[in-house]
């Protein structure tokens, strides 16, 4: 069936420092890809998504490219900040009409010291 | 933002007991899912509900599972006799479309002794 694999945890970067979480994925034909993040004490949030091969994500400073040929949807930021201090989640929705589940990976929780 | 609202935040059973966690979606919301995140693994998809009814479910969301609209306004799922390992935290979501955003609650830790 579908699976997400990201980068083992937990990642310890200084503020201004580049970050890349890696995620790959199986799946059949075409997923939507995603990344959500959770703050403490919240819930999961979308971050940034992406449909289809070769759409490039983007929010907030974090990117992410859908990449087919290596089946990866890598998280991108420039220069994290200490705000950015979370549990990040890479999920895949099947590519089924109707599909209503997301496929999670384990989550990598990402600590930034000032 | 709207929220999705969780309650309670933690909740402890013994095993064999039946437990009910409570979820508000968003209110105009049309699909409410049920999500678990056991220690140290992947979060899992457990159910998805529209129009009153499960529209999908995952091989976890077995006899012992239920999921409810009861009044309009609340999503609940139902564990009738807990087992240890159904201890984990249990995220509800809504959205608006099949294929649209989901809002996430903040999660209910339930813990079985």
């Amino acid at each position: 069936g579908d699976s997400v694999t990201q980068m083992e945890g937990p990642v310890t970067l200084s503020e201004e420092a580049f970050l890349t979480i890696n995620c790959t994925y199986t799946a059949t034909g075409y997923p939507s890809l995603f990344w959500y993040v959770q703050y403490p004490g919240e819930g999961l949030q979308l971050l940034l998504k992406a449909t289809k091969a070769d759409d490039k994500g983007s929010n907030k400073g974090f990117e992410a490219t859908y990449r087919k040929e290596t089946t990866s949807f890598h998280l991108e930021k420039g220069s994290v900040q200490v705000s950015d201090s979370a549990v990040y989640f890479c999920a895949l929705r099947p590519f089924i009409q109707g599909a209503q589940k997301l496929v999670f990976g384990q989550g990598t929780r990402l600590t930034i010291n000032p | 933002e709207p929220e999705v609202t969780q309650t309670p935040s933690h909740q402890v059973t013994q095993m064999g007991q039946e437990v009910i966690l409570r979820c508000v979606p968003i209110s105009n919301h049309l699909y409410f899912y049920w999500y678990r995140q056991i220690l140290g693994q992947k979060v899992e998809f457990l159910v998805s509900f529209y129009n009153n009814e499960i529209s999908e479910k995952s091989e976890i969301f077995d006899d012992q599972f239920s999921v409810e609209r009861p009044d309009g306004s609340n999503f609940t799922l139902k564990i009738r006799s807990t087992k240890l390992e159904d201890s984990a935290m249990y995220f509800c979501a809504s959205s608006q479309g099949y294929n649209e955003k989901l809002f996430f609650g903040s999660g209910t830790q339930l813990s079985v002794l």
